[in-house]
């Protein structure tokens, strides 16, 4: 099987523009969560989607969005860019039924924000 | 999800068994333990989970305690590539649920 992929691996924006990020997950998984990790904080929770509806949410401002496809594909949004959204996005799929409900990682998406 | 207590880091001889300890005092019956693994800023990667028992995979094995409050994640023959954060996680094994993701264990492998 396909791992996790993630579009683009690196993107350079400039404050107040906003960036799109893509998760395509392992054939099959239809829960996709995204994670931000900076040196300061390391990793943390953005929000899941399962079958195209946010069903669990971390404590990030409204800037950071998301949206889930029909085909379990999921999308990240960040508008209004700040330096400090400079980080390593990760998504992370699993099957979402609850039962063997391992999480795997896509490899990220860097972002530096100049 | 409870929380867990890693070691900051550790060195370990190349072909020789690293064990990593983890605490989670406050774990909960139905949580499970998780080991994922960073290798330089790329995606963590899964290693193995378990509940009670101990279990092992071609990764690593788990030894869990009988109270359950700390686990052991064993490599038994640590080669230089498995350098790499080491991250110890409990979490209920439920759908729509997070990783709580703590400091880790930053591995070093030494020739």
């Amino acid at each position: 099987k396909a791992g996790v992929t993630q579009t683009p691996r690196y993107l350079i924006k400039t404050r107040g523009q906003q960036v799109t990020l893509s998760c395509s997950p392992i054939s099959g998984h239809r829960s996709v969560s995204w994670y931000q990790q900076t040196p300061g904080q390391g990793l943390q929770f953005l929000f899941e989607y399962f079958s195209e509806t946010q069903r669990n949410k971390g404590n990030f401002p409204g800037r950071f969005s998301g949206r889930q496809f029909s085909n379990s594909r999921s999308e990240m949004n960040v508008s209004t860019l700040e330096l400090g959204d400079s980080a390593l996005y990760l998504c992370a799929t699993s099957t979402g039924d609850g039962d063997g409900e391992t999480q795997y990682f896509g490899p990220g998406t860097r972002l530096l924000v100049l | 999800d409870a929380k867990t207590t890693q070691p900051p880091s550790m060195d370990c001889a190349e072909g020789r068994a690293a064990n990593l300890p983890c605490n989670h005092s406050t774990i909960s019956g139905n949580e499970y333990v998780y080991w994922y693994r960073q290798i330089h800023s790329q995606g963590p990667q899964y290693i193995i989970h378990g509940l009670k028992n101990n279990e092992t995979n071609e990764m690593a094995s788990l030894i869990i305690t009988e109270d359950r409050k700390s686990s052991t994640l064993i490599l038994p023959h640590a080669t230089l590539r498995d350098t790499a954060v080491y991250y110890c996680i409990v979490r209920v094994k439920a759908a729509g649920n997070k990783l709580t993701f703590g400091g880790g264990t930053r591995v070093l492998v030494k020739p």
